[in-house]
Order: C-alpha cells, then structure tokens, then sequence
C-alpha cells in the first residue's frame, strides 16, 4: 500500500483566514482525492486532484473555497480559504492506482478547528 | 442513487462474539465495495473489499457478503476482540469511466464497541 503523509497534522486557525494542506505520497499515484470528515460524520468527497489540469469539484465545492493544486504525481495541496468555523473538520487526502478496482488508500488526515 | 445506507449506528458487543454491519446501494453502477475501520485520530483503513461477481470474501475474522439481486452488502467481524473497537465505514465506487472513476459514497458510519 502507498504510505501517505500529510502536513500540518492538525491547526486552529482564525476566522477570515487560510490554511493549506499537503498531502505527499511516497510513489507516483494517478488518482488523487481530497474528502472532508465533519465531527462524527462520514467522509465527503471534495474534489478530485488532476495532474496537470484544474482539479474536478464535487457539488457543493468551490475552487475559490477550496482551491487544490497538484503538481506532480506524488504530491497535492488542498487550501481552505476564508475560513469560518463551520469549516471545522478533518481533511483527508486518499490515492488510487490506474488499474480497475486498485485499493484507494487514506492519509492520517489534517484536523482542522476554525475559531 | 448515489446513497450508501448504513446501518446500524452503533453496536456494542461481547468479546467473542460476532458483529455485523449492513450496507445497502442504488446505484446498479457500483462495483466495488470497500470496508474501512477508523479509529479515533487517525485516517480510514482498507479493510477489506469486494467486487459484485463473488457472494463472499473472508480475509481472517473479516468476511463480506454480498448480494447484487438487493443490493446489500455485510460485514462481519468473528470472534470480535477489543481491539476491533472503531468506526466502521462501507463506500462504493462507480466504475471507470468518465468524470466518476475512482469516487468512493461512503456509508453514515458504525461505532463497533466491543466489551471485554
């Protein structure tokens, strides 16, 4: 399985501001993924992250919210931009090989707490 | 269509015994079913999976059972121990193809507790 890490692990931050999120994988993947887990909840997909090209949203997901870049296959960042309390989750970034029914794999997850 | 109901919320359980989570779907796309286990700080964990042309895949203590014809899919844990206590989550993925290839719907979650 990939080793996924993600950086920071865990922030609080102030209202109106910005985090960014790294997510480093430790092979190249194709497929990259950004989910959000609210407190006691179920993962969300965000957005998928695509090499090269603008990342594919989910509905209900901004860029200008949540803009994601990925500039190689082994890296992604996703920002959380103005952000409010109800921000206030874990984000979770998850790789996926190429092949048909390739196992998708989860990072540690960065918690997020918006004051 | 793109739902997962999970079920049961919570379940608590005896050392020993045998717990049991159930998954149901809509969407005919779905072809492969994963199970993850979570515990409290830390991200999902694949646990095991299935894809809709087998009834049953037991990895260890952990077995999935599956039935296409109502789209329903189980979990169970044999002999649970302590140490499965966790979040346990089913999710589905469409299959290749377009802008969905590679999306997991996960279900609402289970909160396995097991006693000593």
């Amino acid at each position: 399985s990939a080793v996924i890490s993600q950086k920071p692990s865990r922030d609080i931050c102030q209202r109106g501001t910005s985090l960014t999120i790294q997510c480093q994988v430790d092979s190249q993947v194709t497929m990259m993924f950004w989910y959000r887990q609210q407190p006691g909840q179920s993962l969300t997909l965000i957005a998928t992250a695509n090499q090269g090209s603008e990342a594919t949203y989910e509905s209900g997901f901004v860029i200008d919210k949540f803009p994601i870049s990925r500039p190689n296959l082994t890296f992604s960042t996703l920002t959380v931009s103005n952000m409010s309390p109800e921000d206030s989750s874990i984000y979770l970034c998850s790789v996926e090989g190429r092949h048909r029914y390739n196992e998708q794999f989860f990072g540690p997850g960065t918690r997020l707490t918006v004051l | 269509q793109q739902q997962v109901k999970q079920s049961p919320q919570s379940l608590i359980v005896q050392k020993g015994g045998i717990s049991i989570i159930n998954c149901a779907y809509e969407n005919t796309a779905f072809d492969y079913f994963p199970w993850y286990q979570q515990f409290p700080g830390k991200g999902p964990a694949l646990l095991i999976a299935i894809r809709p042309d087998v009834s049953e895949k037991k990895e260890g203590r952990f077995t999935i059972s599956f039935n296409k014809s109502a789209k329903q899919f189980s979990l169970h844990i044999m002999d649970s121990q302590p140490g499965d206590s966790a979040t346990y989550f089913c999710a589905a993925r469409r299959s290749p193809g377009g802008t969905s290839y590679g999306k997991l719907t996960f279900g609402q979650g289970t909160i396995l507790t097991v006693h000593p």
